[in-house]
């Protein structure tokens, strides 16, 4: 069975300054990676996917991520933060065609 | 480009109620799925349907059942409703043949149960 672990539940982080959140899946293949950000009583908006080639994926909003396969990681980063980055970020992975979530991580942005 | 569209966007509903909420799709595909996210939680999958059949489910109760229809738009329904029904309930499209795509999510329709 799939699974997906984020590890931490709230990250707060200055504005302007570096973001990593971290993300470890379980899976017997190579699987299809995503990160959403979904914005409080909002849907979730795709940020970037990772299906296959260049390990260095880029999305929207400044945001990459890199897959390592060695590790079963997928973190998500951000040269620097904005006040609007404040949201909850959610990892996922799809096998086939249907997608597992982690529970979450909330970022909070400092002044 | 309309992208995947709920409703309603939030109601309450007693419980043993029953419930049918909607979903229509973005334009392009043919794929709906729908999650479950309860308060603090990712989101769970409960089922999905291509071509009018639910071809996977996931670890839900016969309580939830859906439907879809030729125009690719879909259901959920959900009877005997309890306390612990109430979540964001999420739609979300994608093409069968396409799923490097992705799956594009609807804002979701808030349900609480009372």
């Amino acid at each position: 069975a799939q699974s997906v672990t984020q590890p931490d539940i709230h990250i707060t982080v200055s504005e302007g300054a570096s973001l990593e959140l971290r993300c470890n899946y379980s899976y017997g293949a190579t699987p299809y990676l995503f990160w959403y950000v979904q914005s409080p009583g909002q849907g979730l908006q795709l940020l970037l996917k990772y299906f296959s080639g260049d390990t260095l994926v880029q999305g929207i909003k400044g945001f990459e991520a890199e897959f390592k396969r060695s590790q079963s990681s997928f973190n998500l980063r951000k040269p620097s933060v904005h006040w609007s980055d404040a949201a909850e970020y959610f990892c996922a992975i799809s096998g086939y065609s249907t997608l597992t979530f982690g529970k979450g991580t909330m970022l909070l942005v400092s002044p | 480009d309309a992208g995947v569209t709920q409703s309603p966007t939030h109601l309450i509903k007693t419980r043993g109620q029953q419930v049918t909420l909607r979903c229509s799709p973005k334009s392009g595909h043919d794929t709906v799925s729908w999650y479950q996210q309860a308060l603090g939680q990712g989101p769970q999958f409960i089922f999905q349907y291509y071509e009018e059949e639910e071809r996977q489910r996931g670890n839900f109760p016969d309580r939830f059942s859906g439907h879809q229809f030729p125009n690719y738009s879909s259901e959920l329904n959900v009877n005997a409703l309890l306390l612990g029904d109430s979540a964001l309930y999420l739609c979300a499209s994608s093409s069968l043949n396409g799923l490097s795509y992705g799956y594009t999510f609807g804002s979701g329709t808030r349900l609480t149960v009372v």
